[in-house]
């Protein structure tokens, strides 16, 4: 398998512009998290999906964030309008997830953003 | 590729030496714990877990240790190769909720030859 993939892996852009991540989960695979990791505040949940649905999205920082999984084999992260403080490393993970049980994280290699 | 902390704790250990990383856990009712790597400019990798009903699980080189009263879990890398270098994280899961993670701070591992 080829693992959690991301994409773009680095993405520049310019304060106001819409930035969407994108993220293929692992096949097989139930369950998807988007994660922001900055020096200042770590590993942060936005959101988790289950089955394609959104089941806890309190991690969001704000309405200008979004997140959609269509299937089980994408999913996008969205921020409009993006600002410098968006700016940080944005990590997708995908599991395996049945019946409650507690299952490996397995993530991407993540997406750079950089919001001048 | 940084993607850690500016006052991460290091720990810095000679290759060959055994190297212990320690992690204080927040909530008593987490009953699911997982040790990731990071190296610098990658993703969180997949170690080692370990679920409350135990407290000792061994994989290859590495063991992890759980004391639930003191709420601590502990990450051994047994002869520690300059590859090991990274940034290690903790993290916990809540008994009875869904498979959320918490991430504890992470504590770097600098080995030196």
């Amino acid at each position: 398998d080829a693992g959690v993939i991301q994409s773009p892996r680095h993405e520049v852009t310019e304060m106001g512009q819409e930035v969407t991540l994108r993220c293929k989960p692992i096949s097989g695979h139930n369950s998807l998290f988007w994660y922001r990791q900055t020096m200042m505040r770590g590993l942060e949940l936005l959101i988790y999906f289950n089955n394609n649905v959104p089941i806890d999205d309190s991690g969001m920082p704000e309405d200008r964030f979004s997140a959609k999984m269509p299937n089980a084999s994408f999913s996008t992260l969205k921020i409009q309008p993006s600002e410098p403080r968006d700016s940080a490393v944005y990590f997708c993970a995908s599991s395996f997830t049945a019946g409650g049980s507690k299952d490996t994280q397995y993530f991407g290699p993540g997406t750079r953003l950089t919001v001048l | 590729g940084e993607s850690v902390g500016l006052h991460l704790p290091t720990l810095s250990v000679q290759e060959g030496d055994n190297s212990i990383i320690n992690c204080a856990y927040s909530n008593s009712a987490s009953d699911y714990f997982i040790w990731y790597k990071q190296e610098s400019g990658k993703g969180p990798q997949f170690i080692i877990d370990i679920r409350s009903n135990m407290d000792k699980r061994q994989g290859q080189r590495v063991t992890v240790l759980l004391n639930k009263t003191v709420k601590h879990l502990s990450l051994q890398i047994a002869a520690t190769q300059p590859g090991d270098s990274a940034v290690y994280f903790c993290a916990e899961n809540f008994s009875g909720g869904y498979n959320k993670l918490i991430f504890g701070a992470g504590t770097r591992l600098a080995v030196h030859p």
